[in-house]
C-alpha cells in the first residue's frame, strides 16, 4: 500500500506557542489530505480536508484560524497549532486519498502525540 | 450526519476462540473500511467493503457488509496475541473525496 509519514511523531510545547504537524505522501500524488484528531481512549473525528492549491473546509466545531491547514503540493499538507493550550493536546493522524480514487482510498500516516504544558 | 455504532466496546477473549466485532450505520454505506490501531499509534487498514453482501478475508480476519450496506461484521477465527488491539470501523458518507467517520472503536483483549 501507499506510505504516508508524519513529522514529528511526537512534540512536546508550552501553552501559548504554535506547533505545526508535516503530511507526506511518500509515493503517490495527493490531491486531498484529511485531518483527524483523537482524545484519549475516543475515536477518530474528522477536523478538516484540504485539497491541493485550494483552502481547506473545516468540520463543524473546528476553529479555522486556530488549525491552519496549508496543501501546497500534492505531496505535503501541514496543519499548524497556533496558540496550543492544554486542552488541544491530542493524537493528531492525517491521511492522503490520491486522485481519481474518489476518496475511498485513504492511507494514514503514524499519527502525531501533541502534549501542550 | 452519518454515525456508527460499534459493538462490543471492549472484548476479552481467549486465545484460540473466535470473535465477532458489529458496525451499524444510520446511514446506508457507500464503502466500509476497518482498521486496527495500537493505542497511541497509527492505522492499519484491514479491509474495504462496498458492495452489498461483499465478504472479504485476509488470514484469520473476514468482514462482511450486509445486503442493505447499513452493517458490517469483523469476525476473527482462532484468535492470537497479535490480534489484540483498537478495531475501528469507518465510512464514507457520500460518493466524493469526503473524510471518514468512525466508530468509537472496540478494544481486543486476548487473554492468552
Amino acid at each position: 500500500g501507499a506510505v504516508v509519514s508524519q513529522h514529528p511523531s511526537r512534540v512536546i510545547c508550552k501553552s501559548g506557542t504554535s506547533v505545526k504537524i508535516e503530511c507526506r505522501s511518500l509515493d503517490f500524488q495527493a490531491t486531498t489530505m484529511f485531518w483527524y484528531r483523537q482524545f484519549p481512549k475516543q475515536s477518530l473525528m474528522l477536523m478538516a480536508t484540504s485539497n491541493e492549491g485550494s483552502k481547506a473546509t473545516y468540520e463543524q466545531g473546528v476553529e479555522k484560524d486556530k488549525f491552519l491547514i496549508n496543501h501546497a503540493s500534492l505531496t505535503l499538507s501541514t496543519l499548524t497549532v497556533t496558540s496550543a493550550h492544554p486542552e488541544d493536546s491530542s493524537f493528531y493522524i492525517c491521511s492522503a486519498a490520491g486522485p481519481g480514487t474518489s476518496g475511498r482510498w485513504q492511507f494514514f500516516g503514524p499519527g502525531t502525540r501533541l502534549t501542550v504544558l | 450526519s452519518q454515525e456508527l455504532e460499534q459493538s462490543p466496546q471492549s472484548l476479552i477473549v481467549q486465545e484460540g476462540k473466535n470473535l465477532t466485532i458489529n458496525c451499524t450505520s444510520s446511514k446506508t454505506l457507500y464503502g466500509l473500511y476497518w482498521y486496527k490501531q495500537k493505542y497511541g499509534e497509527g492505522l492499519i487498514f484491514l479491509m474495504m467493503l462496498q458492495k452489498g453482501g461483499e465478504e472479504k478475508s485476509h488470514e484469520k480476519i473476514t468482514a462482511k457488509l450486509d445486503e442493505k450496506k447499513q452493517q458490517s461484521s469483523l469476525h476473527i477465527t482462532a484468535s492470537q496475541p497479535s490480534h489484540a488491539g483498537i478495531y475501528l470501523c469507518g465510512a464514507v458518507s457520500g460518493g466524493g473525496a469526503d473524510g471518514l467517520t468512525f466508530g468509537k472503536g472496540t478494544h481486543l483483549i486476548i487473554q492468552p
